[in-house]
Order: C-alpha cells, then sequence, then structure tokens
C-alpha cells in the first residue's frame, strides 16, 4: 500500500490526451512539491516533471504537471506510442521523514 | 555528462548482508549534492531506502533503518549501500540516483543492478 495513490492503469489512443493523478495527504503532497518519473519497459527512471510543474531539458512539453491542495496530476497531450510506460509521483512526507512514491500508473497507448 | 553505475553481487543468501556500490563518473561527488538508494521489487513501485550528503550525512527510510547503512566514498567518488539480514521482500533492482537537495527531485540514475536473496 502506497502513502501516494495512482490510478494502476491509463489508456488512450494516439493524439489523445490523458491524465494521471496522485493523490496523498498534508503531510506530503500539501506540503512539498511533487515530481514524476517515466519508466520505459527494462529501463530505470527517468526524471519527467519536477516542482509540481517543471519539464527538465529535452522532456517535450507535451507533458505537464499540475498541483492542487494533496493531489496531483500529470497530463501527456497528444499522446505517442512512446509514452508507453509507468509512470510515477514522488514527494517528501513530512510525518514519514523520507522520501514517498505512488505505486505507479502504467499508461497504454491503443 | 554525469554517469551512475552499480555494482555488486547479484545473488545474497537469506539472514547475509546486502553490499552495493554506486560509482559516478563525469563528475565529482564530493558537490553540494545528495546520493540515494531506491529499490524496486520485481513487477512492484519503487521505494526509497535512504540519503547521504556528500559530507555523511544520512537520512533513511523509517522502515529499513534498523538495517541500512549508507556510506560516501569522496576519494573514489562511491556510495555504498549495506542492507543487514535480508530475506526475500529484499529481492529487487536497486537504483542509485542523484538529488540537488535533500527534498529535491531524483535527476540522474543508474541503470539498475538486480540482486536476488534466495538460498
Amino acid at each position: 500500500q502506497s502513502v501516494l495513490t495512482q490510478p494502476p492503469s491509463a489508456s488512450g489512443t494516439p493524439g489523445q490526451r490523458v491524465t494521471i493523478s496522485c493523490s496523498g495527504s498534508s503531510s506530503n503532497i500539501g506540503s512539498n512539491t511533487v515530481n514524476w518519473y517515466q519508466q520505459l519497459p527494462g529501463t530505470a527512471p527517468k526524471l519527467l516533471i519536477y516542482t509540481n510543474s517543471h519539464r527538465p531539458s529535452g522532456v517535450p512539453d507535451r507533458f505537464s504537471g499540475s498541483k492542487s491542495g494533496t493531489s496531483a496530476s500529470l497530463a501527456i497531450s497528444g499522446l505517442q506510442s512512446e509514452d508507453e510506460a509507468d509512470y510515477y509521483c514522488a514527494t517528501w512526507d513530512d510525518s514519514l521523514n523520507g522520501w514517498v512514491f505512488g505505486g505507479g500508473t502504467k499508461l497504454t497507448v491503443l | 555528462q554525469l554517469q551512475l553505475q552499480e555494482s555488486g553481487p547479484g545473488l545474497v543468501r537469506p539472514s547475509e548482508t546486502l553490499s552495493l556500490t554506486c560509482t559516478v563518473s563525469g563528475g565529482s561527488i564530493g558537490t553540494n549534492y545528495h546520493w540515494a538508494w531506491i529499490r524496486q521489487p520485481p513487477g512492484k513501485g519503487l521505494e526509497w531506502i535512504g540519503s547521504i550528503y556528500y559530507s555523511g550525512s544520512t537520512y533513511y527510510n523509517p522502515s529499513l533503518k534498523s538495517r541500512v547503512t549508507i556510506s560516501v566514498d569522496t576519494s573514489k567518488n562511491q556510495v555504498s549501500l549495506k542492507l543487514r539480514s535480508v530475506t526475500a521482500a529484499d529481492t529487487a533492482v536497486y537504483y542509485c540516483a542523484r538529488h540537488d537537495g535533500l527534498y529535491v527531485s531524483f535527476d540522474y540514475w543508474g541503470q539498475g543492478t538486480l540482486v536476488t536473496v534466495s538460498s
């Protein structure tokens, strides 16, 4: 049972817009910034979004992040087949005094 | 380009100690960064094990704290992980990662190394 709650799966067709949610509490998302990671099959996670909504250099602007209260969201527009991956949210938890991750969302491009 | 490479035994016996090393190249480990260990059991999600500042200050996942030691060797540009009294539940891919501050995102990751706990 992960501290942050994500839907286990999401799907969309090429060109569509999909969103992935991440729900937490006042001790984690409510008081700290959220990061998102993309893990392509068989590879290490890669930083996709940091500090709620910022993209590292090289990440397409099709990816966007937002945060409101104790929840965060990752949006992918213009879905492409290469976006098929697992996506994880993460943040610091003040009560646990450590990093916590969501359980991950497997995105399928139909 | 910064690169992180994990190394260590791929098989550890139950009750023994898992020992891994992360070698950093393309940059110095002795700068204002934190270095983390994160693991992923087969088919499951990510779990933060702990982090260390280059000066040696450590921060551990409370659920693993009693069994974990993370250390840094700036002369070798390496970060090490020791996990004691392992069980099958510790079987996972172990990643090292860099973060620019304890509360800041993990921006560089190693490729990961699979450690299986089995007799």
